[in-house]
């Protein structure tokens, strides 16, 4: 398998503009995680879903984000309108089970100008 | 208070010695336990996980944990300098809830 793969890998956008990051999860994992990544504030959970249905979002910082996962092999993250506070490195992560080890992807380098 | 709790560090420690890497947590009912491995410009992977109370070991790595003191810790023995990064401690409780700490930084001189 080849892992949890992120696109894009890096991201410049000015403020106000629309961002989507994409994740595609290992297969047969239930279990998908969003996580965003600061060196003030560490790693965060955004959001997980569970088969596809998310079931904690309380991390997610405002209503400017917003994950959806339509399938079982796609997950996105969409930040509108951005703001320079929003750059941080985002990663996705999958599990086999709640509990179990998660699976990270490389992340996606977001800078918003 | 948070829900899994690191020094920050940064650690330093001279090649060829211990390092330990120490982490509280708050939830009592919490059942899962890893220690995961950040290096700069990487993202997380796991290099261990312990789910009894005890000492786990895997090659230099030994993880400890404590239910009753609510600790876990993570040793490695030999510390080489490709040891220098992020450790990062994971919580998971019985809700499947995760908790990342904010990681150590530990480096190794050579």
């Amino acid at each position: 398998d080849a892992g949890v793969i992120q696109s894009p890998r890096h991201e410049v956008t000015e403020m106000g503009q629309e961002v989507t990051l994409r994740c595609k999860p290992i297969s047969g994992h239930d279990y998908l995680f969003w996580y965003r990544q600061t060196m003030m504030r560490g790693l965060e959970l955004l959001i997980y879903f569970n088969n596809n249905v998310p079931i904690d979002d309380s991390g997610m910082p405002e209503d400017r984000f917003s994950a959806k996962m339509p399938n079982a092999s796609f997950s996105t993250l969409k930040i509108q309108p951005s703001e320079p506070r929003d750059s941080a490195v985002y990663f996705c992560a999958s599990s086999p089970g709640g509990g179990f080890e998660q699976f990270f992807g490389p992340g996606t380098r977001l800078t918003v100008l | 208070q948070k829900e899994v709790e690191q020094n920050s560090g940064p650690l330093s420690v001279p090649e060829g010695a211990i390092a330990s890497l120490n982490c509280t947590y708050s939830d009592r009912g919490s059942q899962s336990f890893f220690w995961y491995r950040q290096y700069s410009g990487k993202s997380p992977e796991l290099i261990m996980f312990i789910y009894s109370n005890g000492d786990k070991e895997d090659g230099r790595f030994t993880a400890q944990l404590n239910k009753a003191s609510q600790y876990v810790s993570l040793l490695i023995r030999d510390s080489q300098p490709s040891d220098s990064a992020t450790y990062l401690c994971a919580v998971s409780n019985t809700g499947n809830q995760f908790y990342f700490g904010t990681g150590t930084s530990l480096t190794v001189i050579p």
